[in-house]
């Protein structure tokens, strides 16, 4: 079984559409990122958390926001989704004394016509 | 700040020839610097990690890197190409000062191997 997964893999939606992408990791880790994936620019990190009450933003958080429900969980939600939020998204965990060692899950393909 | 530059977009290899993918990376600390390797509809599996231990870091598939300050590069190398080492190749650097452990990411460097 993967250690980091990620639900779901793919999603159509339209734009003005509330979307949610979740990620859960069976790793015990207690760090948890999101990132987005554009052709030619690498990832870029929208959120991060060190553990459940301690959420921050990235360099583009804008239009995104995030829940840590549990250690384990992490959800990416899109209020209002606009074209250009197609991409591929990303998450990672990491553990405290290691954190800069992540570790991804497979990815969710959004595309938002 | 801390900052990556993959050198090339793309770079084609003969399967059975040597592999080098170049990086330089800018960083105001000490860096910790990876390598992470993404096939066709994958997520990102880490291949290798430098943390300021060896300067010579051996990862995963034969791939190894040299960690070298004066120049500021950390390029990727393998000595020889296999099919299965197509993918798309990202260099991150972390910079450990920082206290947050932010990663930043090249823009990626696709490997092609031809048979």
């Amino acid at each position: 079984d993967a250690d980091v997964t990620q639900t779901p893999r793919n999603r159509i939606t339209k734009t003005g559409k509330r979307i949610m992408l979740e990620c859960s990791q069976t790793k015990g880790h207690d760090r948890m990122y999101w990132y987005r994936q554009d052709p030619g620019l690498g990832l870029r990190l929208i959120y991060y958390s060190f553990d459940v009450k301690d959420i921050n933003k990235g360099e583009i958080s804008d239009g995104y926001s995030v829940s840590r429900q549990a250690q384990a969980k992490f959800s990416l939600s899109l209020e209002s989704a606009i074209p250009n939020q197609t991409a591929l998204y990303f998450c990672a965990t990491s553990v405290h004394g290691e954190a800069d060692t992540q570790y991804f899950g497979p990815g969710t393909r959004l595309t938002v016509l | 700040a801390q900052s990556v530059t993959q050198l090339d977009s793309h770079v084609s290899v003969s399967e059975g020839t040597p592999v080098l993918l170049r990086c330089n990376y800018s960083s105001s600390y000490s860096p910790s610097l990876f390598w992470y390797v993404q096939h066709p509809n994958k997520g990102l599996q880490l291949l290798l990690k430098y943390t300021s231990a060896a300067t010579l870091v051996k990862g995963i598939n034969g791939f190894e890197a040299e960690f070298k300050k004066s120049e500021t590069s950390f390029h990727l190398t393998k000595p020889s190409a296999h099919m299965s080492d197509a993918a798309e190749y990202f260099c991150v650097v972390s910079d450990r000062g920082t206290g947050r452990r932010a990663l930043t990411f090249g823009s990626g460097t696709r490997l092609q191997v031809q048979p």
